[in-house]
């Protein structure tokens, strides 16, 4: 069954230090997503990309992130100068059809960042 | 403001019991549900999805009902194993259906042998 994949699986950076997280969608998926699950918390969506732009973003998503389609495969997400706060489980998802997906969401395992 | 509260937080039941986890939301206006296995520290595992014209959905020993107009939905388990034991999330798309997920903070199971 097709995955979408996130890497790293767990990464411990400085604090003011930047970090990108990065995913592979399933190839034929068109509509993409990151959320972000802090420990004992629900998980909570950031912000959904498009046709090479950003759909839709929440409040959490200021100017510290950035999202990115650098080729046809990867979809990345850049935190700039991290704070404690954004320690956390960062998943990214993908959907095949539009606004609801139809289809539902995949989900990929997460990446576990660390804001030392 | 879509708002989604799942009940219990927590259970932990003996092996072999069937047992119901309940979702509810506060606009009954979804396009569709979804519920969601979580293992510590991993990802998010699609179970089974619900349209919105569509009362249950059935995948092995998982048995997911949508009921709208109460804005509830509950996900039935059968002959549970230890296998079973993780986080259940249930997810619905925003009241503006514009692709967001709206969590519940989940139910964590634990099966006892």
């Amino acid at each position: 069954e097709p995955e979408v994949t996130q890497t790293p699986s767990h990464q411990v950076t400085q604090m003011g230090q930047e970090v990108i997280l990065r995913c592979v969608p399933i190839s034929n998926h068109l509509y993409f997503y990151w959320y972000r699950q802090i420990l004992g918390q629900k998980v909570e969506f950031l912000v959904s990309f498009y046709n090479n732009e950003i759909s839709e973003k929440s409040e959490i998503f200021d100017d510290q992130f950035s999202v990115e389609r650098p080729d046809g495969s990867n979809f990345t997400l850049k935190i700039r100068s991290t704070k404690l706060e954004d320690s956390a489980m960062y998943f990214c998802a993908s959907s095949e059809t539009g606004i609801p997906a139809s289809y539902g969401y995949t989900f990929g395992s997460g990446t576990r960042l660390t804001v030392v | 403001k879509q708002e989604v509260t799942q009940i219990p937080a927590a259970l932990s039941v003996p092996e072999g019991e069937n047992l119901v986890l309940n979702c509810s939301f506060t606009d009954s206006a979804i396009y569709n549900l979804q519920w969601f296995r979580q293992d510590p520290g991993k990802g998010l595992t699609s179970l089974l999805l619900i349209q919105s014209s569509q009362r249950e959905q059935t995948s092995g020993r998982l048995n997911a009902s949508l009921d709208k107009s109460s804005g509830r939905s509950t996900l039935y388990i059968a002959a549970s194993q230890p296998g079973d034991s993780a986080t259940y999330l249930c997810a619905v798309p925003n009241s503006s259906n514009t692709g967001k997920l709206i969590f519940g903070q989940g139910t964590t199971l634990q099966v006892k042998p």
